[in-house]
């Protein structure tokens, strides 16, 4: 089965310390991988995408995931958190099962405390 | 224009009431969506338009109605809903329905059913 897997629900870190988000995914294909961020009351945002590139991969605001298929995994990292940073995060896999579909994992919301 | 706009960003409505939330976008995706948003949980999609044509409905109740005029404008049509309906709703667009690329997501809008 298909599946995104967000380690923590909640994620406290101090301002300008480093950020760790943690991605799990399940896929019987090579699968496309992406982060988005939602900043209270917002839409979503693409901070960046794995599409079997490069595996890893920069995205906005200093930003960046490593895609380990040998770990099933793509956690996002930042190493030095900003106040603005807080914000949920939604890791997120699309799969091809005879069509495509995107599955959104239950979210992370980043704490920053000056 | 990389952005899509969504219509009006909040919207209070009785349960007889009949509404329309829009979404437009100018990018020149050939893909819009429609998702719910419940408060701490990841979006549900609700339809899909692929070349302004209905592809995806999740078993969606019929007092949701979506319409895609053209391949600009996505509408959702809303009548006679019930206060668990009250969600944020999110317009998205890809390049195509596949969204290799991602999606780009409006700001959406608040709706509150009393």
């Amino acid at each position: 089965a298909q599946s995104v897997t967000q380690l923590d629900s909640h994620v406290s870190v101090s301002e300008g310390t480093p950020v760790l988000l943690r991605c799990n995914y399940s896929s019987s294909y090579s699968p496309s991988l992406f982060w988005y961020v939602q900043h209270p009351n917002k839409g979503l945002q693409l901070l960046l995408k794995y599409t079997s590139a490069a595996t890893l991969v920069k995205g906005i605001n200093g930003f960046e995931a490593e895609f380990k298929k040998s770990e099933t995994s793509f956690h996002l990292t930042k190493p030095s958190a900003h106040m603005s940073d807080a914000a949920e995060y939604f890791c997120v896999v699309r799969v091809n099962t005879g069509g495509f579909k995107t599955i959104f994992g239950a979210g992370t919301r980043l704490f920053v405390k000056a | 224009d990389t952005e899509v706009t969504q219509t009006p960003k909040h919207l209070v409505m009785g349960m007889t009431n009949k509404k329309s939330l829009k979404c437009e976008q100018h990018m020149g995706h050939r893909a819009m969506y429609w998702y719910k948003q419940k408060a701490k949980k990841p979006p549900e999609l609700m339809f899909v338009y692929s070349y302004e044509k209905l592809s995806i409905n999740e078993s969606v109740p019929s007092r949701f109605s979506p319409e895609c005029p053209n391949s600009s404008l996505l509408n959702l049509h809303l009548h006679a809903l019930q206060p668990e309906d009250s969600a944020l709703y999110l317009c998205a667009s890809s390049q195509n329905r596949d969204a290799e690329y991602g999606y780009t997501f409006g700001s959406g809008t608040r709706l509150t059913v009393v």
